[in-house]
């Protein structure tokens, strides 16, 4: 099956610094990467996703790349503030038995802190 | 637009006995699928229902099973429930078509004493 790898586990940045997460799969069948932001008591926000036909994707602050050939993508958030300060997971699809079912793969996470 | 609701948010159970957790997913949403977030193994994939069926099937016992009515709505049982089980269980909303968002809810915590 899948098997989605995210680095780092925990990163800090200074406040106004860039932050850069990064994962890597394993199914070169993938083709949806989402990413989710997780603050604390609440269920996973997706914040940005990504299809394998596209390499690169941007929502203001909020950047993703693809590199479907090294099966690796990552999520670049530029200006950081103290809100962005959370937990962040990658994720990957893989087909489910049924027309339009999928699963996603989650990456164990990195924690955010972004320092005043 | 009301967002994926699900109840109860806490629970405590001891071991052996069963519960149920319920999902109400965002309106017009026909799929539901339910996750199990720990520590340790991180987001794991239940299962995923689509009008009614099981659709997708993670690696789970037996013991985790659930189902979707009608209007979508979802339950998900745990029958008995080991210490292992404690966790938050998520349950997600989408369209159901391929590459559709996931909006997830924010989770019933599961505490088995």
């Amino acid at each position: 099956g899948e098997n989605v790898e995210q680095h780092p586990s925990t990163l800090s940045v200074q406040e106004g610094d860039s932050a850069v997460i990064k994962c890597t799969y394993s199914d070169s069948a993938s083709n949806y990467f989402p990413w989710y932001k997780q603050e604390l008591g609440k269920g996973p926000q997706l914040i940005i996703d990504i299809r394998s036909n596209v390499g690169e994707k941007k929502d203001q602050r909020i950047a993703v790349t693809l590199n479907k050939t090294a099966k690796h993508f990552s999520l670049h958030i530029t200006e950081t503030q103290p809100e962005d300060s959370a937990v962040y997971f990658c994720a990957a699809s893989t087909l489910g038995a049924g027309a339009g079912s999928y699963q996603l793969t989650f990456g164990k996470g990195t924690k955010l802190s972004v320092i005043p | 637009k009301a967002g994926v609701t699900q109840t109860p948010r806490y629970l405590i159970k001891t071991r052996g006995q069963q519960v149920t957790l319920s999902c109400s997913p965002i309106s017009g949403h026909r799929s539901v699928s339910w996750y199990q977030q720990t520590p340790g193994q991180g987001l794991q994939f239940l299962f995923e229902y689509f009008s009614e069926t099981q659709r997708n099937k993670g690696n789970f016992p037996g013991r985790f099973s659930g189902r979707q009515f009608s209007n979508s709505r979802s339950e998900m049982n745990v029958s008995t429930l080991e210490l292992g089980d404690s966790a938050l269980y998520l349950c997600a909303s989408s369209s159901g078509l391929m590459g559709s968002p996931l909006h997830f809810g924010n989770g019933t915590r599961l505490t088995v004493t």
